[in-house]
């Protein structure tokens, strides 16, 4: 069973609009989260992490995360076809060596029509 | 900056074959790893690298064999292909082990006929 549950698969949003992606882990010593962005054909690239409960703000992408509910969120404002990707949450325990062992949800993907 | 090297980008495999994907990094990194990428299923850990000479299974290491040849490069093998299997493989990354900033190549896309 997979341990970091993504929704929804996939999300379409007009140009200039809101995208909000979201992701809960089942597993309780997963506190530390990642977000990384993966276009068609390329690897994933992190676009930020987020470790303590509240807002996370980096320019158009703020992160939410809820430590209690162990749900994190990702709002990208003001979308532009080029955010048009695979999104997946990753998360770990952050002890320690633990910090690099990832486990990744199935992604959402989303699409921003022009 | 730096970069990560996948060989080969693409991959076709007979039934029970050894196949061998290569990773190289020039980051100076210490850490490095290999994923497993399924359409659905998101990215599961195959192996990791703490540092050079060391190994470590992830979720995914039964049927896979991994190597780290020295500090920048890091090889998979699977050891015996299965019958209509694809995936793509990736190999990531990052300064050391107690960061979740890895860098990722572009894959390698293994097909099994």
């Amino acid at each position: 069973q997979q341990k970091v549950q993504q929704s929804p698969e996939s999300l379409s949003v007009p140009e200039g609009g809101m995208a909000s992606l979201n992701c809960t882990s089942s597993d309780r010593n997963f506190q530390y989260f990642w977000w990384y962005r993966q276009h068609s054909g390329e690897g994933p690239k992190a676009l930020m992490s987020i470790f303590s409960d509240g807002d996370k703000k980096e320019g158009r992408f703020t992160a939410h995360l809820n430590k209690a509910s162990l749900h994190v969120s990702l709002h990208i404002r003001d979308s532009q076809p080029s955010d048009s990707a695979l999104y997946f949450c990753a998360a770990s325990e952050g002890r320690g060596s633990a910090l690099g062992r990832l486990h990744f949800g199935a992604g959402t993907q989303l699409i921003v029509i022009p | 900056g730096g970069i990560i090297t996948q060989t080969p980008k693409f991959l076709i495999g007979q039934e029970g074959q050894k196949l061998t994907l290569k990773c190289q990094q020039n980051f100076n990194h210490d850490t490095m790893y290999w994923y497993r990428q399924d359409s659905g299923k998101g990215l599961r850990l195959i192996y990791y690298s703490i540092t050079e000479n060391d190994l470590q299974k992830g979720d995914l290491s039964e049927g896979y064999d991994a190597s780290r040849e020295k500090k920048s490069s890091f090889s998979l093998t699977v050891t015996s292909a299965q019958k209509n299997e694809m995936a793509v493989f990736l190999c990531a990354s990052s300064r050391t082990v107690n960061t979740g900033q890895l860098y990722f190549g572009e894959g390698s896309k293994l097909t099994v006929l």
